[in-house]
C-alpha cells in the first residue's frame, strides 16, 4: 500500500440500508478526515479524527458516524442511506492536525449513489 | 456570506496565455492557504501552498493580500495538461471554494 486506499471505488445502495466507507493510510499520519463532493460543488468536511481514538464533527455530519480505533483507518457508516447523500466520497489525512502547513493527502474516493 | 468563494468559470484560454484565479475568504484569522488541484472528479492534490505574502513555483504564482482578503493563482504559459479545477482551501479550517474551471485548448 502506498498512501491512502478507499473501499469500495463505487456503489449503488438502496434507501434505508446501512453502508460503511471503508480508508485506510500507511503513512502514520495522525490526522485522517472525510469530506463529500456533490456535482459542482466543493468538498465539505464530513468528520475527521486528530489522533487515533479521538473524532469529531465537521460541517455536515448528519447522518454519518466515524470512527478511529488505530492510527491507519478510519471508516464512515451511513446508517441508514438517504438519497441526498448520493455523493463521491473522499478520505484525506495528515501528518498532524491544526497545523498551518500540513498537507492533506487524498485517496481515490468513493462514488456513492442512493436511490 | 460562504467562507470560500471562487470564480467557478470556466475559464477557456488557448495553449500558452496567461490566466489568473482568484479566491476569496471572509475569515480575517485565516492563516493557512493552498491551491489544490483537480482532474474531473478524481482526488484533489496539492498544487502549492500560498506563504506569507506569495509563492511561485515554475510556471505557477499564488499571492495572498490580507487587506482585501483574497488569494490568487497565476498560470503562465498555459498548457493542455493544466485543464484541471483549481481549489481554493483554507487548510487550517478544512474548508474547500467549490473550484474554477480551466480548460487549456490548442
Amino acid at each position: 500500500i502506498a498512501g491512502i486506499t478507499q473501499a469500495p471505488t463505487s456503489q449503488i445502495l438502496a434507501a434505508g440500508r446501512r453502508m460503511t466507507l471503508r480508508c485506510t493510510q500507511d503513512m502514520r499520519h495522525n490526522a485522517m478526515y472525510w469530506y463529500r463532493q456533490d456535482l459542482g460543488l466543493g468538498l465539505r468536511l464530513i468528520h475527521y479524527s486528530n489522533t487515533a481514538g479521538t473524532t469529531g464533527k465537521g460541517e455536515v455530519p448528519d447522518g454519518y458516524s466515524v470512527s478511529r480505533a488505530n492510527t491507519d483507518d478510519f471508516p464512515l457508516t451511513l446508517a441508514s442511506a438517504v438519497p441526498s447523500q448520493t455523493s463521491v466520497y473522499f478520505c484525506a489525512s495528515s501528518a498532524e492536525a491544526g497545523g498551518l502547513y500540513n498537507e492533506q493527502f487524498f485517496g481515490p474516493g468513493t462514488r456513492l449513489t442512493v436511490l | 456570506r460562504k467562507e470560500v468563494e471562487q470564480d467557478p468559470g470556466p475559464f477557456n484560454v488557448p495553449e500558452g496565455a496567461t490566466v489568473a484565479f482568484n479566491c476569496t475568504y471572509s475569515n480575517s484569522a485565516s492563516q493557512s492557504f493552498f491551491w489544490y488541484r483537480q482532474d474531473c472528479r478524481k482526488e484533489p492534490k496539492l498544487l502549492m501552498s500560498v506563504y506569507s505574502s506569495g509563492n511561485e513555483d515554475g510556471r505557477f504564482t499564488a499571492q495572498l493580500n490580507r487587506a482585501s482578503q483574497y488569494i490568487s493563482l497565476l498560470i503562465r504559459d498555459s498548457k493542455l495538461s493544466d485543464s484541471a479545477t483549481y481549489l481554493c482551501v483554507l487548510l487550517y479550517e478544512s474548508t474547500f471554494g467549490d473550484g474554477t474551471t480551466l480548460t487549456v485548448k490548442p
